[in-house]
C-alpha cells in the first residue's frame, strides 16, 4: 500500500461540465502520474508530475490539465467533459527500485461517466 | 517509440493446469520490465521488476523471466484466486521521469 487515495471513486457528469479528480498521497513521493484505462487500449499516460508545480504531458493529454500545488496532491481537470472521456482514471506514484528503475504503485481508481 | 504487446488477450485454465503469458517489447534501451496484477474494479498491483536478459523472479505460483525481446509470466498449478488481468510494462533508459509503457494485458480465468 503506497498510501494513495483517489476521490471521488465514482462520478457521473454531463457533457460540457468541468470535472476535477483528486489524487492524494501521504508518503512524500516526488513523482506522480495520471492514467486512463479503456477496454482495448490498456493504461495510457495522461500527465505526470516530477515535483510541486512541475508537470508534463503524456500520451493522451488533449482535453486534460493538471496541477500540483503541494507534494501530496495531484489534481486532474477535465475543462469541458466529453463522452470520449468516460473511463477509469488511475493515479500512481513511483519509488526507486533496486537497480535504477522506478516502480509505480497505483491508487484504487475513479470511474467517470460522461453522459 | 516503445511498444509492448501481450498475448494471449485472454486465457482460460483449469485449476492445476500450468501455462505462460507472453510480453513482447521494443524499447530503446531497457531500464526495467514490470509485471502487474489487476483485479476487477481495482488498481494494478505491482508484482515484479526484471532488469536484464536471463533474469528470473518468483512469487508463489508465478515466475517471470526475461529475454532481450520478451518476457514470460509462468503460472504453475494455478488456483481460482490467480484469476486476474496481468499487465506488462517497460521503462526505457531515456525515460527521464520514470514513465512506463503498458501492454493491453492478458485476462486469466482459472476454473475450479
Amino acid at each position: 500500500d503506497a498510501g494513495i487515495t483517489q476521490s471521488p471513486r465514482h462520478k457521473v457528469t454531463e457533457t460540457g461540465t468541468p470535472v476535477t479528480l483528486r489524487c492524494h498521497q501521504t508518503e512524500n513521493h516526488r513523482y506522480m502520474y495520471w492514467y486512463r484505462q479503456d477496454p482495448g487500449h490498456g493504461l495510457r499516460l495522461i500527465h505526470y508530475s516530477y515535483g510541486v508545480k512541475d508537470t508534463d504531458k503524456g500520451e493522451v493529454s488533449d482535453g486534460y490539465s493538471v496541477s500540483r500545488s503541494k507534494t501530496e496532491d495531484f489534481l486532474l481537470t477535465l475543462e469541458s467533459a466529453t463522452s470520449s472521456q468516460t473511463s477509469v482514471y488511475f493515479c500512481a506514484i513511483s519509488e526507486p527500485g533496486d537497480r535504477g528503475s522506478y516502480e509505480q504503485y497505483f491508487g484504487p481508481g475513479t470511474r467517470l461517466t460522461v453522459t | 517509440e516503445d511498444q509492448v504487446t501481450q498475448s494471449p488477450e485472454a486465457l482460460r485454465l483449469q485449476e492445476g493446469e500450468s501455462s505462460s503469458l507472453n510480453c513482447s517489447y521494443t524499447v530503446s534501451g531497457l531500464r526495467g520490465l514490470f509485471w502487474y496484477r489487476q483485479d476487477p474494479g481495482k488498481g494494478p498491483e505491482f508484482l515484479f521488476t526484471l532488469y536484464s536478459a536471463g533474469e528470473e523472479k518468483e512469487k508463489e505460483r508465478l515466475k517471470a523471466t526475461l529475454t532481450k525481446k520478451e518476457s514470460f509470466l509462468h503460472i504453475t498449478a494455478p488456483k481460482p484466486e490467480d484469476s486476474a488481468t496481468y499487465l506488462c510494462a517497460v521503462q526505457a533508459l531515456n525515460s527521464g521521469y520514470s514513465t512506463l509503457t503498458f501492454g493491453k494485458g492478458t485476462m486469466l480465468l482459472v476454473s475450479p
